[in-house]
């Protein structure tokens, strides 16, 4: 089974700040996915790479196959960027392989 | 967008009760996944479904059963609950992205 690492596991910014969150799988994948949960519970799909990098607004996610790794970039972070930024991994080729999930970074932005 | 609706938000119930978790989606996927989360703990896969009918067991499908009997509808039942199944409780649906419910946070007394 995939282990999925992430770090920080708690990250505190000031507004306005670079930030960077990482994470390492131990097994090839076909996917990697990076969640956003908001307090409240609900959880929102990001990103799904399989190779290189996404850009959505402020974030950037990129992928190091080779690596077994992946980063999620959030530039001029504000605070309602705060919330648990979750890695998750796909085994298998299709939708039905479940995701394998890292146990989250806690993201705080402070104005 | 693809919805994924879970029918409570809060739920409270008594230990020993039988409990039932709805999930619905609108997309038409096929694959359908039951979640429990629990803090230091993530995401913890405890059914998932691929089909009608069909079921898969996770990695902590304990205390645990499901109920696919239209596509759109996933159901986590617990059989007898217990005060260790508080936690929140996630649905997903997929086709190759994934997409979540909001959550039902279940406590047991």
């Amino acid at each position: 089974k995939n282990e999925v690492e992430q770090s920080p596991q708690n990250l505190t910014a000031q507004e306005g700040e670079f930030i960077t969150i990482n994470c390492s799988y131990s097994v090839g994948i076909s996917a990697l996915h990076w969640l956003q949960q908001h307090p409240g519970g609900g959880i929102v799909s990001l990103f799904m790479l399989s190779s290189g990098k996404k850009k959505h607004g402020r974030l950037i996610a990129t992928i190091n196959i080779q690596e077994k790794h992946s980063s999620l970039h959030i530039t001029a972070s504000h605070p309602r960027d705060s919330a648990v930024y979750i890695c998750a991994v796909r085994n298998g080729g299709s939708g039905n392989t479940p995701l394998v999930f890292g146990k989250g970074t806690r993201l705080s932005v402070i104005a | 967008d693809v919805k994924v609706t879970q029918s409570s938000r809060y739920l409270v119930k008594r230990t020993g009760e039988k409990v039932f978790l709805e999930c619905v989606q609108d997309m038409d996927h096929e694959n359908m996944f039951w979640y429990r989360q629990d803090p230091g703990l993530g995401l913890r896969l405890i059914y998932f479904s691929y089909d009608v009918k069909m079921k898969e067991k996770g990695d902590i499908p304990e205390g645990y059963s499901v109920s696919r009997e239209k596509k759109e509808r996933f159901s986590l039942i617990l059989e007898s609950a217990s005060t260790n199944q508080t936690s929140m409780y996630l649905c997903a649906s997929s086709l190759n992205g994934y997409t979540f419910g909001s959550g039902t946070r279940l406590t047991v007394v």
